[in-house]
């Protein structure tokens, strides 16, 4: 009963490493989601995925790429980090035809 | 712009006291709004689903409201708990077949203290 799995859960980074964030899910879901959230902010979507081999980009998507190359696997991909991308990422999935999304309990990422 | 405003900001309420969270919109076309509640450290998860003819949606203890012409929706919980002390976070949809046209409210910081 795993659903939406993100690792790691926490990372430092200093300015200009890069790092992959995993997600994986096992509900054999179509659609999958990047998004990051700052403090008193909502949610913003980096990028996200209608099927395997298929990815777009969201509102913010600069600094990162992604990949789908399995129904399971979104992982996305931070290159040169930057201070502004310290946030709080969250993976999301949801099944074809609703609008239901289920979330990974987050990648909390500090770049120093 | 599409944007998702939430009021209030946070809210401290004694356990098993009613409260109201409200939420105004200006997505437009609007497909449904969802109501996502989100422990700290955890992901969102969902609470309810509403699309433009729906007027109230109920999950328990939690029911929410949407006027699609004014734009406004709001959840009630009913007889609090401590276990509620959550963010509570608005979503509405633009296009249906838009993925990308979905806009998430900042949330309300609920505290529910004994």
């Amino acid at each position: 009963n795993a659903g939406v799995t993100q690792t790691p859960k926490f990372r430092i980074l200093k300015i200009g490493q890069s790092m992959t964030l995993q997600c994986t899910q096992d509900m054999n879901h179509n659609y999958m989601y990047w998004y990051r959230q700052d403090p008193g902010m909502g949610l913003k979507l980096i990028y996200y995925s209608v099927g395997a081999g298929i990815t777009d980009k969201g509102e913010v998507p600069n600094g990162y790429n992604v990949s789908r190359s399995t129904t399971e696997d979104f992982p996305l991909r931070l290159e040169l980090a930057a201070p502004s991308q310290t946030s709080v990422y969250f993976c999301a999935s949801s099944p074809l035809g609703t609008a239901i999304q289920y979330f990974g309990a987050g990648t909390r990422l500090s770049v120093l | 712009k599409n944007q998702v405003e939430q009021s209030p900001q946070s809210l401290i309420i004694l356990e098993g006291k009613n409260c109201t969270l409200q939420c105004n919109y200006t997505v437009s076309p609007f497909s449904n709004l969802r109501w996502y509640k989100q422990d700290t450290g955890r992901g969102p998860v969902s609470l309810t689903i509403m699309t433009f003819s729906e007027n109230t949606k109920s999950n328990g203890r939690y029911t929410a409201t949407l006027d699609a012409d004014t734009k406004q929706s709001s959840l009630h919980i009913t007889a609090s708990q401590l276990s509620d002390s959550a963010s509570y976070i608005c979503v509405v949809s633009g296009l249906k077949t838009s993925y990308d046209k979905v806009i998430f409210g900042p949330g309300t910081s609920l505290s529910v203290i004994p």
